[in-house]
């Protein structure tokens, strides 16, 4: 399939490993952030999601980690899949109502066997 | 589990043809949102509609339109489009205070 972005910083990891990825965003006002997950020729997937009154959240395999006072986000994945190759987006809603949100260049995860 | 579908997975249009593409979803959320992807250029806000018949401009509204007759179905209209409109347009919703969630996209080719 096309690919969703040409020239996106790359993440390797061997499967099995556990990975993170990161992401800066760029307004101190944003109170609510998710992580997106995009293969190949499909749809964002709504991973996982943490607002600005917690600095961690998690789900299955999945960790979110909200650093407010560098303005920084990470997804750590645990235990790597080759199902989890995908593009990964980070996504700020800065508030103001209508929940518009404003999305990271996102980084693509390649797992190797 | 959230269901947002898009009438196409792909369509290939002539420039100059008028072109409709339909999104639906099933769980009564308040907030609808188009958006095309380009390699290189991310995911870019064309229109997004907050209520049955309002609409507001993203920060890419040239070359189309939008329609929300119903308040779970938004629909977005390239009057006449043009081979700069080839693009993956993908459709999104949202309840009040949540986040968005995105269909499967339609591939647009305009020849």
């Amino acid at each position: 399939g096309e690919s969703v972005g040409l020239h996106l910083p790359t993440l390797s990891v061997q499967e099995g490993d556990n990975s993170i990825i990161n992401c800066a965003y760029s307004n101190s006002a944003s109170d609510y952030f998710i992580w997106y997950k995009q293969e190949s020729g499909k749809g964002p997937q709504f991973i996982i999601d943490i607002r600005s009154n917690m600095d961690k959240r998690q789900g299955q395999r999945v960790t979110v980690l909200l650093n407010k006072t560098v303005k920084h986000l990470s997804l750590q994945i645990a235990a790597t899949q080759p199902g989890d190759s995908a593009v990964y987006f980070c996504a700020e809603n800065v508030g103001g109502g209508y929940n518009k949100l404003i999305f990271g260049a996102g980084t693509r995860l390649a797992v190797h066997p | 589990d959230v269901k947002v579908t898009q009438s196409s997975r792909y369509l290939v249009k002539r420039t100059g043809e008028k072109v409709f593409l339909e999104c639906v979803q099933d769980m009564d959320h308040e907030n609808m949102f188009w958006y095309r992807q380009d390699p290189g250029l991310g995911l870019r806000l064309i229109y997004f509609s907050y209520d049955v018949k309002m609409k507001e401009k993203g920060d890419i509204p040239e070359g189309y339109s939008v329609s929300r007759e119903k308040k779970e179905r938004f629909s977005l209209i390239l009057e006449s489009a043009s081979t700069n409109q080839t693009s993956m347009y993908l459709c999104a919703s949202s309840p009040a205070g949540g986040g968005q969630f995105f269909g499967p996209g339609t591939r647009l080719t305009v020849l």
